[in-house]
């Protein structure tokens, strides 16, 4: 089946220095989309990429999607405290799974003052 | 307007009781997905229904798990007997047309001992 991993697993970061996880696919993806869990909490969606080589901006992260729609990144410049959280991707297949959105293993990150 | 609602939050059970956890989605949405996260294994899906229809059940872990959807607005995942390997963070989910974003309650927390 489909599968998604994500690396690193866990990242610690000082507050200001940027931070980047990465998202692979063992198939090629028809969409991905990034969710934030907060400590304690439940994912929130973040956004959506449906193109091949898509960027997309939210004010200090940028999601990328690559030419070959196996693979997907999200990149947060000068993080604060509140970035503070798990970063999922998740996505869909082009063929079969119907509306079956696979999870990645998810990037921990933590951001010290 | 209100998010997915579940209930319990949290349930401590012994091993060998059933457990029910049971979920609202959001009105209008035609997609309710149950997710499971663990450490060990991060979030998977465990199955979704279409209009109230199991579509893919695929990653119910076994026949101790079953689950429900009487109606649009209300779905039941049921554990029986327990064991201590199902603690988890259970999540519902719902979503307006399965292509879109993933609506996620806030989990219940369920211990086994």
């Amino acid at each position: 089946g489909q599968q998604v991993m994500q690396i690193p697993q866990y990242q610690h970061v000082q507050e200001g220095e940027d931070f980047t996880t990465y998202c692979n696919s063992s198939t090629t993806l028809s969409n991905i989309q990034w969710y934030k869990q907060r400590p304690g909490g439940h994912p929130v969606f973040l956004i959506q990429l449906v193109k091949s080589g898509e960027v997309k901006k939210q004010k200090r992260l940028t999601f990328q999607f690559g030419e070959a729609k196996k693979n997907s990144s999200l990149h947060i410049t000068a993080t604060q405290t509140t970035d503070v959280g798990t970063y999922f991707c998740a996505g869909r297949g082009l063929t079969g799974g119907g509306n079956k959105l696979t999870f990645g293993t998810g990037t921990q990150l933590k951001v010290e003052l | 307007d209100a998010g997915v609602i579940q209930s319990p939050r949290h349930e401590v059970t012994e091993m060998g009781q059933e457990v029910t956890l049971r979920c609202k989605p959001i009105s209008g949405h035609d997609y309710l997905f149950w997710y499971r996260q663990t450490m060990m294994r991060g979030l998977e899906l465990l199955i979704y229904f279409n209009n109230n229809v199991p579509i893919d059940d695929s990653g119910m872990p076994e026949d101790r798990f079953s689950a429900k959807m009487p109606n649009a607005s209300f779905s039941t995942l049921k554990i029986q007997p327990s064991e201590p390997r199902d603690s988890a963070v259970y999540f519902c989910a719902s979503s307006p047309t399965g292509l879109n974003t993933i609506y996620f309650g806030e989990g219940s927390w369920l211990t086994v001992v």
